[in-house]
């Protein structure tokens, strides 16, 4: 069966410090891959989707980069983080396999202090 | 940009009762799926409908799909406390990545 793992769960980070989230899923080839960010009691913003490996489309203008450098990897990046980079990041996965569903990592909560 | 908003953004409600929610969007889909979070986590997938279909079910959960109107309804029958959760909608449009509205928090109280 899929699955997609995201880590880490939580994070302090001093503003200006880099920022490196990691995801993967296991189970399934050639996913598209999706990172967003969401806000407290806000909906989701869709970041950067990746439709394979080194392709990635960016939806805003931001101080986040994003990575695909294996089939079932996407990573979000930061070489100096911002105050308003804090939230709640989620990766996710659509693929064929799962009928055009979307399934979610448990998501890394971030807080730059 | 938004394309779904759903409607309410805050519910309560008595357990027991139906709780309905609704989402509107702007262009014309292949499907609407719907999604529930709870607290802190991340979303789970609950029900999927294409654009050529009206009524889903599973389980205690109901999705109507009007694409004339360019909506969708989500209703839990017989709510439980556990049900305390955000639901959102997402649209799928085949030229863009799944795009959610804001989504409903829902509180079912024992």
């Amino acid at each position: 069966s899929q699955t997609i793992h995201q880590w880490p769960a939580t994070l302090v980070q001093p503003v200006g410090s880099p920022l490196s989230l990691e995801c993967t899923v296991e189970g399934t080839s050639n996913p598209n891959l999706y990172w967003y960010r969401q806000a407290a009691g806000r909906g989701l913003q869709l970041l950067f989707y990746s439709v394979g490996i080194g392709q990635i489309s960016s939806e805003v203008p931001q101080n986040l980069s994003a990575s695909r450098p294996q089939d079932r990897q996407f990573i979000l990046s930061s070489k100096k983080l911002l105050l308003s980079d804090s939230g709640f990041y989620l990766c996710a996965w659509i693929g064929g396999a799962g009928g055009g569903r979307a399934f979610f990592g448990q998501g890394t909560r971030l807080t730059v202090v | 940009s938004q394309q779904g908003e759903e409607d309410p953004q805050a519910l309560s409600i008595q357990e027991g009762e139906n709780a309905t929610m609704n989402c509107s969007y702007k262009t014309s889909i292949n499907n609407l799926q719907w999604y529930r979070q709870n607290s802190g986590r991340g979303l789970v997938h609950l029900i999927l409908i294409r654009s050529n279909e009206r009524e889903k079910h599973s389980g205690r959960l109901r999705v109507t799909l009007d694409t004339s109107k360019k909506s969708s309804s989500l209703l839990i029958t017989a709510s439980r406390a556990a049900d305390t959760a955000s639901y959102f909608c997402a649209t799928e449009t085949g030229n863009t990545p799944l795009v959610f509205g804001k989504g409903t928090r829902l509180s079912v109280i024992a």
